[in-house]
């Protein structure tokens, strides 16, 4: 069974710095996903970015880029630049891909933007 | 481009009483579908899936249920509301179960009272 581990509750920076949000997970699986959901207050949530892992290029989008360190099984998201908008959860997931239907969700980390 | 809709969008419904809660993705063909619920500041929990027409995968027993009588159609219901039925339900779809990226509705804010 995969499992997937968020550290840090609560989190907060300042308006344009930049934040790192930490992810372990644990699979036995050798062919996996990984994704990086965000939920603002709204609570829509949002696919922020995704990780094959068998791609060693960590993935970008815009501000939001990945840290994915196979061998330790951490996939930690970084923020740029924040803006008062990135104020949301933030949910970890892994997908063992295959005939395995489901996501493994972490708990979440409240990450606040303080203008 | 897909695009997944839920309704209600919030709903407020007595103990006992029943409910239905419908979810429809369109712009696709044969998704994965899912149900989960999410309590107040907590994380998500799975409650079913289907991978085709009539077929539903439950993970939680409990007092709900869910049905697609169309491919694009997910319904979650049940036949008496408690109170611990309360919480915000999401539907999502999937594309590619071999990937399994999924894409999330709006949500239904649920309050049982």
């Amino acid at each position: 069974a995969q499992t997937v581990t968020q550290s840090q509750p609560e989190m907060s920076v300042q308006e344009a710095e930049t934040v790192t949000l930490s992810c372990t997970y644990d699979t036995s699986e050798s062919n996996y996903y990984l994704f990086w959901y965000k939920q603002p207050p709204s609570r829509q949530m949002i696919l922020v970015i995704r990780q094959e892992a068998y791609k060693q290029q960590n993935a970008t989008e815009n501000r939001f880029s990945v840290n994915f360190q196979k061998a330790a099984k951490s996939f930690s998201l970084k923020i740029s630049d924040s803006q008062l908008g990135d104020t949301a959860m933030y949910f970890c997931a892994a997908s063992s891909g295959g005939s395995n239907y489901k996501l493994t969700f972490g708990k979440g980390t409240l990450l606040t933007v303080n203008p | 481009s897909q695009t997944i809709h839920q309704w209600p969008a919030t709903l407020v419904q007595p103990v006992g009483s029943p409910l239905s809660l419908e979810c429809t993705v369109e712009g696709t063909s044969n998704p994965n579908l899912y149900w989960y619920r999410q309590a107040a500041g907590r994380g998500l929990q799975l409650l079913f899936y289907s991978v085709g027409i009539g077929q539903i995968s439950s993970e939680v027993p409990q007092n709900l249920s869910a049905s697609r009588p169309q491919d694009r159609q997910f319904i979650l219901s049940s036949k008496k509301l408690l109170l611990s039925d309360s919480g915000f339900y999401l539907c999502a779809w999937s594309p590619d179960p071999r990937e399994n990226e999924q894409f999330f509705g709006p949500g239904t804010r649920l309050t049982v009272l």
